[in-house]
């Protein structure tokens, strides 16, 4: 089955950028998309099909997707930007959806 | 405005069955490009996909619980309902419905419901 490698935490300083990875075999041939899940919250759409965001999203976020990998940047990064991060694609081999193992992002 | 809530038992014994259901609001569940998916997450974890339902009734199961698993839609009621056999502790997990925008043929989860917190203990 297809899997999606994404780092446990990632920390950045208050309006830095920061970078959230997500890793599988040939990625960049598959769609991304990206969640943010706040504590005791159900996950919001970020970005689709690789580097678009839906409306309303912060054009802070951005996303990318090349090869085996593919990045969430946050640009200026602040406190409310704390949250689980989740990749996800549509393996059309096993026609299952895989969600990456999240990233937690801290704010410093 | 499109909105999802989950309705089901809190608390479940080992070996029954699960029976969780979804109510939309805001859409139809006839759309064609519309579907709706169920994910779970157990405490602390991460997000698992399950299964999920188009307009033309197209089914998909997760590979690895698809023998305990159904899913079907009343559109009249716009509800989608999961049925999950011989729940197990492990199974322990907050359960959400999510709405399918398919985008040029891409699943996209663009609105999700609150979830429901369902544990499995004797």
């Amino acid at each position: 089955s297809y899997e999606l490698t994404q780092p446990l935490s990632v920390s950045v300083a208050l309006g830095q950028t920061a970078r959230i990875t997500c890793g599988g075999n040939n990625i960049g041939s598959k769609n991304v998309h990206w969640y943010q899940q706040k504590p005791g919250q159900a996950p919001v759409l970020v970005i689709y099909r690789d580097s678009n965001r839906p409306s309303g999203i912060p054009e802070r976020f951005s996303g990318s997707n090349s090869g085996n990998t593919a990045t969430l940047t946050i640009s200026r990064a602040q406190a409310g930007d704390e949250a689980d991060y989740y990749c996800q694609v549509w393996d059309s081999s096993t026609a299952d959806v895989v969600f990456g193992g999240g990233t937690k992002l801290t704010v410093l | 405005q499109v909105t999802l809530k989950e309705s089901g038992p809190v608390l479940v014994k080992p070996t029954e069955t699960l029976t969780l259901t979804c109510t939309v609001s805001g859409f139809s569940l006839s759309n064609a490009r519309m579907g709706v998916s169920w994910i779970r997450q157990p405490p602390g974890k991460a997000l698992e996909w399950l299964a999920h339902i188009f307009s033309n009734d197209e089914k998909s199961y997760s590979t690895s619980l698809k023998s305990r698993l159904t899913i079907s839609k009343d559109t009249s009621k716009s509800q989608v309902v999961l049925t999950m056999t011989n729940m197990d502790p492990v199974d322990t997990a907050t359960y959400y419905c999510a709405r399918i925008d398919m985008v040029q043929g891409v699943i996209i989860y663009d609105y999700w419901g609150q979830g429901t917190l369902v544990t499995v203990s004797s």
